[in-house]
């Protein structure tokens, strides 16, 4: 089955750019989304198409994806952004979510 | 803009089936995709499955055997049924509308499952 493998954790500073990968087997010729989720509360789609943002998300979120890995970056990360993220697409009429990556901001 | 709340039982036993239903407003069922995605505490996201408003479902092989999952479209909601349940199925179990590979999911508000005794 197709998996799709974030890193557990990402730690980053106020101001500074995070970056979190998503890596799958030719993942770059699929459409990847981001959602950030809170503690307690549903997932929130943030990036969709690889690198749309819907309305209402800050520009400082944007997206990529090319060869096997596709990557979210968030640039000058405020405290707000502390979350998890998970990364997601289709593979043969299945939907598969990668296992999550936790930002931490410190 | 298109709305989800999942309904049902917050406590099943252990080897009976977990039902719930997903009531949908602002959008019609009668098109995209109609899934199901769990969350253990502390864990991530898990794929159930999904009926495509023709009918045709899929689900994740690891629960296949399992699950059922059907859409009302003249009551506008789709439900999920679980069968043989343990207390590894307890889970935030979210219902969300899924537009295809080139889309993405909204999702319901999510409703916590308990399997105990």
């Amino acid at each position: 089955s197709y998996e799709l493998t974030q890193p557990p954790s990402v730690s980053v500073s106020p101001g500074q750019t995070a970056s979190i990968t998503c890596s799958g087997d030719k993942l770059g010729d699929k459409y990847a989304c981001w959602y950030q989720q809170k503690p307690g509360q549903s997932p929130v789609l943030i990036i969709y198409q690889n690198s749309k943002r819907p309305s209402g998300i800050p520009e400082r979120f944007s997206g990529s994806n090319s060869g096997n890995t596709a990557t979210l970056t968030i640039s000058g990360t405020q405290a707000m952004d502390e979350a998890d993220y998970y990364c997601q697409a289709w593979d043969s009429s299945t939907v598969v979510f990668g296992g999550g990556t936790k930002l931490t901001v410190l | 803009q298109v709305q989800l709340q999942e309904s049902g039982p917050g406590l099943v036993k252990p080897s009976e089936t977990l039902s719930l239903t997903c009531t949908v407003s602002g959008g019609s069922t009668t098109t995209y995709y109609w899934s199901w995605i769990r969350q253990p505490p502390g864990k991530g996201l898990e794929w159930i499955g999904y009926m495509y408003y023709s009918g045709i479902t899929n689900y994740n092989p690891s629960l296949k055997s399992r699950v059922t999952i059907s859409v009302d479209t003249s009551k506008n909601q789709f439900s999920l049924k679980l069968s043989s349940v343990t207390a590894a199925d307890t889970a935030v179990y979210y219902c969300a509308r899924d537009q295809g590979r080139d889309g993405y999911l909204d999702w319901g508000q999510g409703i916590l499952v308990t399997v105990s005794s």
